[in-house]
């Protein structure tokens, strides 16, 4: 089955710099893959997704990048701000059943931001 | 368009009772996923329902643990004489039922304590 692993587990960065969290999975056949950012208490919340179909994606200040052949996929969130702290997770899923599939989460990363 | 909704938000049981965690997924879903989270951990993929259908319960324990999402009403996570390994955050989400790759949305989980 697919493998999802993430790193780093914890990122602290200044307020204003860049922040970057890096996923690598293991089934070829995956096609989809989300972002989703969870805060303390709360459910994860899709911040933004990518298909295999594309290399990179940008919404404002967050940005995903895909490698299908390295099979790996990353997060980046530039000019980080306070409300930028939570804990990320990437995911990727498989194509299967008759219309959705199954996604398997990384670990987590919890990103500190300083001020 | 109300989210995801989950009850109880909290739910404590003593070793031996039973607990059950609902789930309403948002409205025209019909995909419901149930998901484990361990304090500090990321999401463990547990069962995929359809209405009225368990399309995969490959995470699912053997024994004890039970879902449904009948054709009316909320969708059920059932565990029978909990042990204190069970405390957790279980989380619901849900998709559409005819897009492939769906994104999932999530409710505010329910976070299960055993005493």
């Amino acid at each position: 089955g697919e493998n999802v692993e993430q790193h780093p587990s914890t990122l602290s960065v200044q307020e204003g710099d860049s922040a970057v969290i890096k996923c690598t999975y293991s089934d070829s056949a995956s096609n989809y893959f989300p972002w989703y950012k969870q805060e303390l208490g709360k459910g994860p919340q899709l911040i933004i997704d990518i298909r295999s179909n594309v290399g990179e994606k940008k919404d404002q200040r967050i940005a995903v990048t895909l490698n299908k052949t390295a099979k790996h996929f990353s997060l980046h969130i530039t000019e980080t701000q306070p409300e930028d702290s939570a804990v990320y997770f990437c995911a990727a899923s498989l194509p299967g059943y008759s219309s959705a599939s199954k996604i398997i989460f990384g670990s987590g990363t919890r990103l500190s931001i300083r001020p | 368009n109300a989210g995801v909704m989950q009850n109880p938000r909290h739910l404590v049981r003593r070793r031996g009772q039973e607990a059950r965690l609902r789930c309403s997924p948002m409205k025209g879903h019909s995909h419901v996923y149930w998901y484990r989270q361990l304090p500090e951990e990321g999401l463990k993929f547990m069962v995929y329902l359809q209405k009225e259908n368990i399309i995969d319960e490959s995470g699912m324990p053997k024994e004890r643990f039970s879902a449904e999402f009948p054709k009316e009403g909320p969708s059920i996570l059932r565990i029978q004489q909990v042990v204190r390994g069970d405390s957790a955050a279980y989380f619901c989400a849900s998709s559409l039922p005819t897009v492939v790759n769906s994104p999932l949305h999530f409710g505010n989980g329910t976070r299960l304590t055993v005493t």
